[in-house]
Protein backbone atom coordinates (compact mmCIF):
# COMPACT_ATOMS: atom_id res chain seq x y z
CA UNK A 1 0.00 0.00 0.00
CA UNK A 2 1.20 3.60 -0.30
CA UNK A 3 1.35 5.33 2.86
CA UNK A 4 -0.03 9.47 2.87
CA UNK A 5 1.67 11.54 5.51
CA UNK A 6 0.64 15.14 5.88
CA UNK A 7 2.10 17.58 8.06
CA UNK A 8 1.58 19.17 10.15
CA UNK A 9 -0.99 17.77 12.24
CA UNK A 10 -2.10 20.36 13.53
CA UNK A 11 -2.50 24.07 11.79
CA UNK A 12 -3.32 27.75 13.65
CA UNK A 13 -3.55 30.61 11.58
CA UNK A 14 -4.79 34.16 11.26
CA UNK A 15 -7.89 35.07 8.83
CA UNK A 16 -6.05 36.01 5.51
CA UNK A 17 -2.87 34.17 6.27
CA UNK A 18 -1.86 32.25 3.27
CA UNK A 19 -1.52 28.60 4.58
CA UNK A 20 -0.04 25.78 2.73
CA UNK A 21 -0.34 22.06 3.43
CA UNK A 22 1.67 18.91 2.68
CA UNK A 23 1.15 15.37 2.04
CA UNK A 24 3.79 13.39 1.29
CA UNK A 25 3.71 9.61 -0.63
CA UNK A 26 5.53 6.75 0.08
CA UNK A 27 6.17 6.34 -3.45
CA UNK A 28 5.72 8.29 -6.76
CA UNK A 29 1.97 9.03 -7.56
CA UNK A 30 2.18 10.89 -10.96
CA UNK A 31 -0.45 13.42 -9.51
CA UNK A 32 -2.97 11.10 -8.54
CA UNK A 33 -3.76 13.17 -5.52
CA UNK A 34 -7.07 14.58 -4.32
CA UNK A 35 -7.93 16.58 -1.14
CA UNK A 36 -10.57 16.99 1.08
CA UNK A 37 -12.15 19.18 3.67
CA UNK A 38 -13.79 17.52 6.65
CA UNK A 39 -15.49 20.00 8.70
CA UNK A 40 -16.97 18.94 12.36
CA UNK A 41 -19.45 16.34 11.87
CA UNK A 42 -19.67 16.10 8.50
CA UNK A 43 -18.39 14.04 5.69
CA UNK A 44 -15.67 14.67 3.51
CA UNK A 45 -16.19 17.00 0.74
CA UNK A 46 -14.12 16.83 -2.53
CA UNK A 47 -11.72 20.00 -2.93
CA UNK A 48 -9.30 19.52 -5.86
CA UNK A 49 -8.34 16.81 -7.98
CA UNK A 50 -5.59 15.18 -10.13
CA UNK A 51 -3.07 17.53 -7.79
CA UNK A 52 -4.65 20.74 -9.07
CA UNK A 53 -8.26 20.77 -10.54
CA UNK A 54 -10.79 22.86 -8.97
CA UNK A 55 -13.89 20.70 -8.09
CA UNK A 56 -16.91 22.68 -8.92
CA UNK A 57 -18.21 25.61 -6.53
CA UNK A 58 -14.94 25.47 -4.57
CA UNK A 59 -13.46 29.06 -3.96
CA UNK A 60 -10.48 30.11 -6.03
CA UNK A 61 -8.71 30.72 -2.74
CA UNK A 62 -7.61 26.81 -2.97
CA UNK A 63 -5.39 25.52 -4.91
CA UNK A 64 -3.42 22.40 -5.16
CA UNK A 65 0.11 21.42 -6.67
CA UNK A 66 2.78 18.70 -6.43
CA UNK A 67 4.13 16.26 -7.96
CA UNK A 68 6.40 12.87 -7.31
CA UNK A 69 6.08 12.36 -3.86
CA UNK A 70 5.22 15.82 -2.69
CA UNK A 71 1.75 17.56 -3.26
CA UNK A 72 0.84 20.38 -1.53
CA UNK A 73 -2.63 22.37 -0.94
CA UNK A 74 -2.56 25.75 -0.30
CA UNK A 75 -5.72 28.62 0.78
CA UNK A 76 -4.34 31.92 -0.54
CA UNK A 77 -6.41 33.97 2.49
CA UNK A 78 -7.81 32.02 5.01
CA UNK A 79 -11.72 32.62 5.97
CA UNK A 80 -13.41 31.33 8.67
CA UNK A 81 -15.30 29.08 7.27
CA UNK A 82 -12.14 26.96 6.52
CA UNK A 83 -11.87 25.79 9.88
CA UNK A 84 -12.05 21.97 9.24
CA UNK A 85 -9.38 18.81 8.85
CA UNK A 86 -8.05 18.14 5.06
CA UNK A 87 -7.26 15.07 3.96
CA UNK A 88 -5.13 14.07 0.95
CA UNK A 89 -5.93 11.08 -0.93
CA UNK A 90 -3.98 9.27 -3.90
CA UNK A 91 -5.17 6.81 -6.11
CA UNK A 92 -2.16 6.13 -8.41
CA UNK A 93 -3.11 2.47 -6.75
CA UNK A 94 -6.14 1.20 -4.09
CA UNK A 95 -6.77 4.67 -2.52
CA UNK A 96 -5.14 5.94 0.94
CA UNK A 97 -5.46 8.74 2.62
CA UNK A 98 -3.19 10.65 4.78
CA UNK A 99 -3.87 11.54 8.35
CA UNK A 100 -5.16 14.92 8.14
CA UNK A 101 -4.20 18.41 9.06
CA UNK A 102 -6.35 20.54 11.49
CA UNK A 103 -6.54 23.55 10.31
CA UNK A 104 -7.59 26.26 12.96
CA UNK A 105 -8.18 29.64 13.94
CA UNK A 106 -5.32 31.61 15.93
CA UNK B 1 -29.32 15.77 -7.66
CA UNK B 2 -26.93 13.32 -6.68
CA UNK B 3 -27.37 11.96 -3.13
CA UNK B 4 -26.14 9.30 -1.18
CA UNK B 5 -27.87 7.93 2.12
CA UNK B 6 -26.45 5.32 4.67
CA UNK B 7 -28.42 3.07 6.86
CA UNK B 8 -28.09 0.26 9.34
CA UNK B 9 -27.88 -0.73 13.18
CA UNK B 10 -25.92 1.58 14.96
CA UNK B 11 -24.66 -1.21 17.40
CA UNK B 12 -23.52 -4.78 16.43
CA UNK B 13 -22.60 -6.91 18.91
CA UNK B 14 -18.73 -7.94 18.83
CA UNK B 15 -17.93 -11.12 16.31
CA UNK B 16 -20.97 -10.61 14.69
CA UNK B 17 -21.76 -9.21 11.25
CA UNK B 18 -22.59 -5.72 10.58
CA UNK B 19 -25.06 -5.33 7.65
CA UNK B 20 -25.65 -1.22 5.90
CA UNK B 21 -27.47 -0.05 2.45
CA UNK B 22 -26.34 2.95 0.99
CA UNK B 23 -29.37 4.19 -1.55
CA UNK B 24 -28.47 6.40 -4.34
CA UNK B 25 -30.64 8.87 -5.87
CA UNK B 26 -30.01 10.96 -9.17
CA UNK B 27 -27.72 8.74 -10.76
CA UNK B 28 -27.58 4.87 -11.99
CA UNK B 29 -25.60 2.38 -10.51
CA UNK B 30 -24.53 1.17 -13.93
CA UNK B 31 -23.41 4.66 -14.71
CA UNK B 32 -21.15 5.70 -11.17
CA UNK B 33 -19.02 3.73 -8.51
CA UNK B 34 -19.87 3.16 -5.15
CA UNK B 35 -17.33 2.78 -2.61
CA UNK B 36 -17.24 2.01 1.01
CA UNK B 37 -15.13 4.54 3.69
CA UNK B 38 -14.84 4.76 7.05
CA UNK B 39 -13.43 6.66 10.14
CA UNK B 40 -13.04 5.92 13.55
CA UNK B 41 -13.96 9.14 15.35
CA UNK B 42 -10.98 11.77 15.53
CA UNK B 43 -9.36 10.00 13.03
CA UNK B 44 -8.80 8.94 9.51
CA UNK B 45 -10.03 7.73 6.44
CA UNK B 46 -9.68 4.41 5.36
CA UNK B 47 -11.05 2.71 2.16
CA UNK B 48 -12.76 -0.20 2.17
CA UNK B 49 -13.92 -1.64 -0.94
CA UNK B 50 -16.09 -0.48 -4.47
CA UNK B 51 -18.74 -2.02 -6.52
CA UNK B 52 -17.88 -1.22 -10.14
CA UNK B 53 -20.50 -0.17 -12.45
CA UNK B 54 -20.48 -3.76 -14.19
CA UNK B 55 -21.05 -5.22 -10.81
CA UNK B 56 -17.49 -6.41 -9.83
CA UNK B 57 -15.82 -5.67 -6.61
CA UNK B 58 -12.58 -4.57 -5.11
CA UNK B 59 -11.40 -4.83 -1.11
CA UNK B 60 -8.77 -3.31 1.22
CA UNK B 61 -6.74 -6.12 1.83
CA UNK B 62 -6.75 -5.89 5.12
CA UNK B 63 -10.44 -6.31 5.12
CA UNK B 64 -10.70 -8.97 2.26
CA UNK B 65 -11.43 -11.95 4.79
CA UNK B 66 -14.55 -10.44 5.99
CA UNK B 67 -15.96 -7.88 3.34
CA UNK B 68 -19.09 -8.37 0.61
CA UNK B 69 -19.99 -5.26 -1.29
CA UNK B 70 -22.92 -5.76 -3.38
CA UNK B 71 -26.09 -3.88 -5.37
CA UNK B 72 -29.37 -4.43 -6.01
CA UNK B 73 -29.60 -1.91 -9.18
CA UNK B 74 -33.46 -1.61 -9.46
CA UNK B 75 -33.31 -0.25 -5.98
CA UNK B 76 -30.18 1.79 -6.36
CA UNK B 77 -29.09 -0.05 -3.11
CA UNK B 78 -25.49 -0.67 -2.31
CA UNK B 79 -25.07 -2.98 0.57
CA UNK B 80 -21.83 -3.49 2.28
CA UNK B 81 -21.48 -6.76 4.81
CA UNK B 82 -18.72 -7.54 7.57
CA UNK B 83 -18.28 -10.40 9.98
CA UNK B 84 -16.76 -10.96 13.16
CA UNK B 85 -16.85 -7.37 13.99
CA UNK B 86 -14.29 -6.03 17.16
CA UNK B 87 -13.94 -2.80 19.10
CA UNK B 88 -11.91 -1.92 16.51
CA UNK B 89 -14.21 -1.47 13.67
CA UNK B 90 -15.97 1.11 15.49
CA UNK B 91 -15.91 3.78 12.96
CA UNK B 92 -18.37 6.05 11.04
CA UNK B 93 -19.18 4.40 7.56
CA UNK B 94 -19.68 6.54 4.35
CA UNK B 95 -20.63 5.60 0.91
CA UNK B 96 -19.18 7.72 -1.96
CA UNK B 97 -19.27 7.79 -5.51
CA UNK B 98 -17.11 8.08 -7.90
CA UNK B 99 -17.22 8.83 -11.88
CA UNK B 100 -15.67 6.23 -13.21
CA UNK B 101 -11.92 6.55 -14.02
CA UNK B 102 -11.53 9.64 -11.94
CA UNK B 103 -10.32 8.42 -8.74
CA UNK B 104 -12.16 10.91 -6.94
CA UNK B 105 -14.65 10.29 -4.73
CA UNK B 106 -17.29 13.30 -5.59
CA UNK B 107 -20.47 12.69 -4.00
CA UNK B 108 -20.42 11.38 0.28
CA UNK B 109 -23.13 10.10 1.86
CA UNK B 110 -24.20 11.76 5.25
CA UNK B 111 -22.33 8.57 7.55
CA UNK B 112 -23.96 5.96 9.74
CA UNK B 113 -22.02 5.42 13.15
CA UNK B 114 -21.25 2.28 13.96
CA UNK B 115 -20.71 0.40 17.56
CA UNK B 116 -19.52 -2.72 18.45
CA UNK B 117 -20.44 -3.94 22.45
CA UNK B 118 -22.28 -6.41 23.89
Amino acid sequence: DIQMTQSPSLLSASVGDRVTLSCKASQNIYKYLNWYQQKLGEAPKLLIYYTNSLQTGIPSRFSGSGSGTDYTLTISSLQPEDVATYFCQQYNSWPTFGGGTKLELK
Amino acid sequence: QVQLKESGPGLVQPSQTLSLTCTVSGFSLTSYNVHWVRQPTGKGLEWMGVIWTGGSTDYNSALKSRLSISRDTSKSQVFLKMNSLQTEDIATYYCASELPGTGYFDYWGQGVMVTVSS
